[in-house]
């Protein structure tokens, strides 16, 4: 079982819809949870990042942490065509431990 | 700031042939981490460093290697090009774990 498994999509959906992109995990000592978004050609940027459970909330963007069932989301409000694009998930067990990133989900926002 | 900055932004190396790709920050971070994406495949951590003199191994780093002389820079040496060293190659520097910033990445071809 991978450590970190996305479901790569594609995923496509009409501008304004909200979008539910999700990762599960197995490694239980997984802390920190983050969000990055990868524009074509481009590097990933950091989009949203919590730590432990709970949700967290950034304009239109909503993170969610389920520990109890391994499994995180990303929530997109009033999606747009600029939210096209790859969006990785990625966490890690501690402050010093590196980031395990899923292999990402990528999205097309259609006008 | 320029952020992180990588060169070359492409290149085609012949089997057998090394090169460096170069990776320099200008917001002094400690940590820097070199990874690999390829096609549906995510992320790779090959090395990282937690600061000038300190390098340590990631998930992939066999034909990689790397220095940290400066805060500054953190160079990738790729000796005895293979074709499966063909991949997109990123930058990346951090003051946390966590909140890592990306270079615009080198894409590699090694035939």
């Amino acid at each position: 079982q991978k450590e970190v498994e996305q479901d790569p999509g594609p995923l496509s959906v009409p501008e304004g819809a909200i979008v539910s992109l999700n990762c599960t995990y197995s490694n239980s000592a997984f802390q920190y949870f983050m969000w990055y978004r990868q524009y074509s050609r481009k590097g990933p940027e950091l989009l949203m990042y919590t730590y432990s459970s709970g949700n967290k909330e950034d304009g239109r963007f909503t993170a969610q942490v389920d520990k109890s069932s391994k499994y995180i989301s990303l929530f997109i409000r009033d999606s747009q065509p600029s939210d096209s694009a790859t969006y990785l998930c990625a966490m890690s067990e501690s402050g010093n431990t590196p980031l395990v990133f899923g292999k990402g989900t990528r999205l097309s926002v259609i006008a | 700031n320029a952020g992180v900055t990588q060169t070359p932004k492409f290149r085609i190396l012949k089997i057998g042939q090394s090169m460096t790709l170069q990776c320099t920050q200008d917001m002094n971070h400690n940590y820097m981490y070199w990874y690999r994406q390829d096609p549906g495949m995510g992320l790779k951590l090959i090395y990282y460093s937690v600061g000038a003199g300190i390098t340590d191994k990631g998930e992939v780093p066999n034909g990689y290697n790397v220095s940290r002389s400066t805060t500054e820079d953190f160079p990738l040496r790729l000796e005895l090009a293979a074709p499966s060293q063909t991949s997109v190659y990123f930058c990346a520097s951090s003051y946390s774990r966590h909140e890592q910033y990306f270079g615009p990445g080198t894409r590699l071809t090694v035939t």
